[in-house]
């Protein structure tokens, strides 16, 4: 089975731009949580999809958003985006909702400049 | 989301050795704590996890020991090699769910 699939791998974006970074999960694999990696703050949950509902969401502003697509890929957006946002991006996916057993991608890198 | 504390930060062991790593949690509804491994430009792999009915979970040169009472779990690898350094996370969620509190990871050298 192929993995977890994040594109772009790595992006650089300026201050008060937007950007979406894409997420294909494991085949067959329904659920998808995306996390904010930093040295600073490690790694935190941003939100979790499922059947294309959002069914847990952490503690981030509302420029942090999120979408599941009927096929379980999802997308997230950042938008007005703030210095503070770069980070590594990390999709995982899941075979259901309540196992914990996460399959990460290798992530998406953004710098904010 | 209710904090995990791990420590150390950073660990040095000779090739053959023993790693510990402890991670100490405050929220009793944890009762999910796996363990990631996640090397240099990769995503974090699950390496092993435990409930908590039980006090040890091993497989193969990987340990969890878990104190309930004390609401501390640790990993303990046996027979370091080199090719286990990585950085080592412990998480914890609730009814194991994929909401997962990670602690702030541990940095791992295995010296040849």
């Amino acid at each position: 089975k192929a993995g977890v699939t994040q594109t772009p791998r790595y992006l650089i974006k300026t201050r008060g731009q937007q950007v979406t970074l894409s997420c294909s999960p494991i085949s067959g694999h329904r659920s998808v949580s995306w996390y904010q990696q930093t040295p600073g703050q490690g790694l935190q949950f941003l939100f979790e999809y499922f059947s294309e509902t959002q069914r847990n969401k952490g503690n981030f502003p509302g420029r942090f958003s999120g979408r599941q697509f009927s096929n379980s890929r999802s997308e997230m957006n950042v938008s007005t985006l703030e210095l503070g946002d770069s980070a590594l991006y990390l999709c995982a996916s899941s075979s259901r909702v309540n196992t914990g057993e996460l399959f990460f991608g290798e992530g998406s890198r953004l710098t904010v400049l | 989301q209710q904090q995990v504390k791990q420590s150390p930060q950073s660990l040095i062991v000779q090739k053959g050795g023993i790693s510990i790593i402890n991670c100490a949690y405050e929220n009793t509804a944890f009762d999910y704590f796996p363990w990631y491994q996640q090397f240099p430009g990769k995503g974090p792999a699950l390496l092993i996890a435990i409930r908590p009915d039980v006090s040890e979970k091993k497989e193969g040169r990987f340990t969890i020991s878990f104190n309930k009472s004390a609401k501390q779990f640790s990993l303990h690898i046996m027979d370091s090699q080199p090719g286990d350094s990585a950085t080592y996370f412990c998480a914890a969620s609730m009814r194991a769910g994929n909401m997962l509190t990670f602690g702030g990871g541990t940095r791992l050298m295995v010296k040849p």
